[in-house]
């Protein structure tokens, strides 16, 4: 069964103190696999795409990594500024299978 | 460009009413998406479109009903609306199958409580 579980469900950090997400997947041919941001009362804001086991990618604090099993958002010094519900999704080799894990929150306390 | 514009924000349904929720788009996205969010939980698809005049089911769809005459317009109709309806529902477009590298665009959400 095609499944996205992320993990943990929250995450307190204080500013600077560096942590990773998970996202773990289980899909019959892995298209993509998404990061997104989503702040409260907002939609899913747009942050990555991997394609690949060893594909990583980069925006200012943040940096996703790809492997067969499952991903990670990396969150380097973090800032308050960097709260949000953080959710990954994931697209099967039938397009219409795209699936969304139920998110971390983080909240980064200065 | 506007993005991707719902109406309404906010709304409270009784028990067996129906209602609309509009979803419209300016970027000339051929796919368009509607997902259901509860509290603490994954989105989930309830209906898409790939284009005017094609809607197909995703995961969640009973309970819904969707129409696409144009590119830039996608409703989302609830009939006999149910307390298990309340949620967020979002709206969604991108030009292209999203594994292909293009990002879908998201709106800002309808809150739904039904009563």
């Amino acid at each position: 069964e095609d499944q996205v579980t992320q993990s943990p469900e929250a995450l307190r950090l204080q500013e600077g103190e560096s942590s990773s997400l998970n996202c773990s997947y289980t899909v019959s041919g892995l298209r993509g696999l998404f990061w997104y941001r989503q702040d409260p009362g907002k939609g899913p804001e747009f942050l990555f795409t991997l394609y690949s086991a060893g594909e990583e990618k980069e925006k200012e604090r943040l940096k996703a990594t790809l492997t067969k099993k499952e991903s990670f958002l990396h969150i380097t010094a973090p800032k308050p500024e960097d709260s949000a519900t953080y959710l990954c999704a994931v697209q099967a080799r039938d397009f219409n299978k795209f699936y969304f894990g139920s998110g971390t929150k983080l909240n980064v306390k200065p | 460009n506007a993005g991707v514009t719902q109406t309404p924000k906010f709304r409270i349904l009784k028990i067996g009413q129906s209602m609309t929720l509009q979803c419209a788009q300016d970027m000339n996205h051929n796919y368009m998406y509607w997902y259901r969010q509860d509290p603490g939980m994954g989105l989930k698809l309830i209906y898409y479109s790939v284009g005017a005049g094609i809607t197909d089911k995703g995961e969640v769809p009973n309970g819904y009903n969707v129409s696409r005459s144009t590119t830039e317009d996608f409703p989302l109709r609830l009939e006999l609306a149910a307390p298990s309806q309340t949620s967020v529902y979002f709206c969604a477009s991108s030009y292209s199958l999203a594994a292909l590298g293009n990002t879908i665009y998201f709106g800002e959400g309808s809150w739904l409580t039904v009563v």
